[in-house]
This record gives C-alpha cells, sequence and structure tokens, in this order.
C-alpha cells in the first residue's frame, strides 16, 4: 500500500541551527502539507503547496519557514533558525485533489531543539 | 475562527462501545473526518463523513454528524486493547479550498481488559 514517508524519524538540534524535514509524499498525489504537533497541543496545519507554490499558510509559517519540492518527490520543510518553540513533531501529507475524501500523513518527524 | 473541541480522555472496557464526542464551528465544512494516532505512529484515517450525511457505518464504527449542532461522534463497537490510541476530529476548513484540515486537541481512548 503506498505510503507517505518522512526522514529522519527523530531530529536533534541546537537552537539557531537550520534543520530541513524531508517527506516522499505518494507518487501520484498533488497537494502536500505540513502540519506540527507540540506535546500535548492540537495538530496545527502549517502550510499547503501545490503546483509547486504555497496555495496557504498559516499565521504559524512565518519567515524562518519555507518548503520546497526540489525534484519532483521529495517534500521538504526548512526552519532556518529554530527556536525552542519549533520542538514538535512534524507530519506531512499528501492528497490528490484538495476536497477529496483522504489525506494521507506520514509517520512524523520529531524536532527537538535543544 | 475555526476551531474543533474535543473531551481529552476516554476509558472503556474491552467489549464494550466507545463514543467519542467532537464540537466544531465552521458551519462550511463539508467532509469531517477521524483519525487514530498510535504511539509513535502517524495520524491514520479512520473514516470520514460528508456534511450532507448523518450518518456511516463502517465496520465496528458508526459515524453520527449533527450539523444544526455541529457536533460528530464516533461510536466503536465491541471495543478491542488494540483501539486503545488517540482519536481526532477534524474538519476539512470548509472556506478555505486548499484541502487544510482543523484538528481537535484529541481524545485518548483507554481500553481496560
Amino acid at each position: 500500500e503506498p505510503e507517505v514517508t518522512q526522514t529522519p524519524s527523530h531530529q536533534v538540534t541546537q537552537m539557531g541551527q537550520e534543520v530541513i524535514l524531508r517527506c516522499v509524499p505518494i507518487s501520484n498525489h498533488l497537494y502536500f502539507y505540513w502540519y506540527r504537533q507540540i506535546l500535548g497541543q492540537k495538530v496545527e496545519f502549517l502550510v499547503s503547496f501545490y503546483n509547486n507554490e504555497i496555495s496557504e499558510k498559516s499565521e504559524i509559517f512565518d519567515d524562518q519557514f519555507s518548503v520546497e519540492r526540489p525534484d519532483g518527490s521529495n517534500f521538504t520543510l526548512k526552519i532556518r533558525s529554530t527556536k525552542l518553540e519549533d520542538s514538535a513533531m512534524y507530519f506531512c501529507a499528501s492528497n490528490k485533489a484538495e476536497r477529496r475524501t483522504e489525506a494521507f500523513f506520514g509517520q512524523g518527524t520529531r524536532l527537538t531543539v535543544v | 475562527g475555526e476551531d474543533v473541541e474535543q473531551s481529552l480522555f476516554l476509558s472503556v472496557r474491552e467489549g464494550d462501545s466507545s463514543v467519542i464526542n467532537c464540537t466544531y464551528t465552521d458551519s462550511s465544512s463539508t467532509y469531517l473526518y477521524w483519525y487514530k494516532q498510535e504511539p509513535g505512529a502517524g495520524l491514520q484515517l479512520l473514516t470520514y463523513i460528508f456534511s450532507n450525511m448523518d450518518m456511516k457505518q463502517d465496520q465496528r464504527l458508526t459515524v453520527l454528524l449533527n450539523k444544526k449542532d455541529k457536533h460528530l461522534s464516533l461510536r466503536i463497537a465491541d471495543t478491542q486493547t488494540g483501539d486503545s490510541a488517540i482519536y481526532f476530529c477534524a474538519e476539512n476548513g470548509g472556506s478555505s479550498n486548499t484541502g487544510k484540515l482543523i484538528f481537535g486537541q484529541g481524545t485518548t481512548l483507554q481500553v481496560k481488559p
């Protein structure tokens, strides 16, 4: 069964460092998303991406964040200068069409900023 | 703005039915979802309901939607220990056309043998 894969599963980084979280969406999907879940809190939408551009972003997704689909298979989330409050589980998701039934989620990358 | 709320914890005995409740605020939602998260795993779509339906049954799962009260529930019949997980209610942010999901905070279901 096709699945969304994320790497690494856990990343520890020092405050102020740049991190790149990687995702391989399902191959025939066209819409891609990043969400995050701070421990004990809700899963929060960060950004959606379609046709090689951001289609929507939340207030959380400030200038420190960027997304890219560099090679037609990977979908990355970059955090330029990490802060302690960026520590969270980051989920990638993909979807065939924006209003269709299923968004498939990856298993998440736990980011710990120390 | 859009908001989804759930109770945080539910404990049931194996074999009993579980009912997990959710309320939402966005009346323009077109799809409402239930996701399951097992420890260390991602979010697995369990089931969904279109907003013009009031009930959907899928094996042991029954979803009830009261659109007037903006209330969604998930009933799990014959709950098993393997059903222990966090269950997230989500809606598709009807005012958005990008497919983003708005999640509740999740209900931890504990199934006692």
